[in-house]
């Protein structure tokens, strides 16, 4: 079993669509929790950055963490073609592990 | 804003060759890392660096060696390119220790490799 699970997708969705990602992980000892948006062809660039349980939100983006369940989320209010990139999961304590990465494709 | 540099994004090698990939980081960030990139396998860590002079193995390290000899600068070094190296490799930073804990890492644009 993979430490960190995410599912790879694709995922397409109509703009203005509220898009939902998840990854589940298994090591409890993980505390920071990241996403990270990547175009193709380019470095993963940070989106958001959560540390412990709870919401944090960013204009159109919120993160998610559920430690009890381990289980984080990332979702996307009114979805933008813009925003069409691969989505990886990323959490850590003493070092950083990622999932695989959702392909989104946002259609206008 | 966090500025990792990569040097060279496209490069073809011949197999055989050595190869070298530079990395520069503008935040005085303690920690560096490299990792590769391939369809389907995700993210895997090559090697870090700690601290000037200090390198641990990743996950994958094998055909691989790092060097680095001054805190911002990190390169990797492919001693004899082979075709399954062929990959996208991507270098980050990040500004906690080892042993601290890693909260974020900061990656470059990416060099993507072809060894023919």
């Amino acid at each position: 079993q993979k430490e960190v699970e995410q599912d790879p997708g694709p995922l397409s969705v109509p703009e203005g669509a509220i898009v939902s990602l998840n990854c589940t992980y298994s090591n409890s000892a993980f505390q920071y929790f990241m996403w990270y948006r990547q175009y193709s062809r380019k470095g993963p660039e940070l989106l958001m950055y959560t540390y412990s349980s709870g919401n944090k939100e960013d204009g159109r983006f919120t993160a998610q963490v559920d430690k009890s369940s381990k289980y984080i989320s990332l979702f996307i209010r009114d979805s933008q073609p813009s925003d069409s990139a691969t989505y990886l999961c990323a959490m850590s304590r003493n070092d950083m592990r990622f999932g695989a990465g959702t392909r989104l494709t946002v259609k206008p | 804003d966090v500025k990792v540099t990569q040097s060279s994004r496209y490069l073809v090698k011949r197999t055989g060759e050595k190869v070298f990939l530079e990395c520069v980081q503008d935040m005085d960030h303690e920690n560096m890392f490299w990792y590769r990139q391939d369809p389907g396998l995700g993210l895997r860590l090559i090697y870090f660096s700690y601290d000037v002079k200090m390198k641990e193995k990743g996950d994958i390290p094998e055909g691989y060696s790092v060097s680095r000899e001054k805190k911002e600068r990190f390169s990797l070094i492919l001693e004899s390119a082979s075709t399954n190296q062929t990959s996208m490799y991507l270098c980050a930073s990040s500004f906690r220790r080892v042993g601290q804990g890693v909260n974020t890492i900061y990656f470059g644009e990416g060099s993507w490799l072809t060894v023919v």
